[in-house]
């Protein structure tokens, strides 16, 4: 069966300070990959989808990137944190064309300060 | 882009009371699902429904996909049963699919 990883599951970073979150998949080839981010008490806010080994998309011009230097493995990253980047951050991934069902990892709760 | 609404953004119900969450979306959709957050953060598939009516236990969900809209029912409501309820929808744009998730609707089951 296909899992999910995530870590870590909680991280206390200083402002300025880089950022490295990685998410692999198990148990399937070539899913799509997304990372999605949680500020408190709001709603999930879609950052960057990859459909192949170095194809990533941007969906909102932020202080972050990503990278997928395998084809189940997605990485989050940023040079230089910010207050406002504090906020759980989660992986997705599903199958095929898209139009499948989505399985997302357990999360990192990422606090900067 | 795609607007996904849900409603009531807060819910507050007596254990063993029934209960319906709408999801409203604004365009075509080609897959909608329903999530619950627990209170932990990890996002519970609930229901994986692009069309028609599903049943687990004592939760239901209906999509009509041409009046744009879906419902999660829970039924006999459980202390456990609260947390956050979203629905995402997928769809295909400029040939990527992607996921855009509702607002949630924050349930709450009083003993």
């Amino acid at each position: 069966s296909q899992t999910i990883h995530q870590w870590p599951a909680t991280l206390v970073q200083p402002v300025g300070s880089p950022l490295s979150l990685e998410c692999t998949v198990e148990g399937t080839s070539n899913p799509n990959l997304y990372w999605y981010r949680q500020a408190a008490g709001r709603g999930l806010q879609l950052l960057f989808y990859s459909v192949g080994i170095g194809q990533i998309s941007s969906e909102v011009p932020q202080n972050l990137s990503a990278s997928r230097p395998q084809d189940r493995q997605f990485i989050l990253s940023s040079k230089k944190l910010l207050l406002s980047d504090s906020g759980f951050y989660l992986c997705a991934w599903n199958q095929g064309w898209g139009n499948t069902e989505a399985f997302f990892g357990q999360g990192t709760r990422l606090t900067v300060v | 882009g795609i607007q996904v609404e849900q409603s009531p953004p807060d819910l507050i119900l007596q254990e063993g009371a029934n209960s319906t969450l709408r999801c409203n979306f604004s365009d075509s959709v080609n897959n909608l699902q329903w999530f619950h957050q627990n209170p932990w953060g990890q996002l519970i598939n609930l229901f994986y429904i692009p069309s028609g009516t599903k049943q687990n236990g004592r939760l239901s969900a209906t999509t009509v996909a041409t009046e744009r809209y879906s419902l999660l029912y829970i039924s006999s409501s459980q202390t456990t049963d609260s947390g956050v309820y979203f629905c995402a929808v997928g769809s295909t744009t400029s040939g990527t699919y992607k996921y855009i998730f509702g607002t949630g609707t924050r349930l709450k089951v009083l003993a």
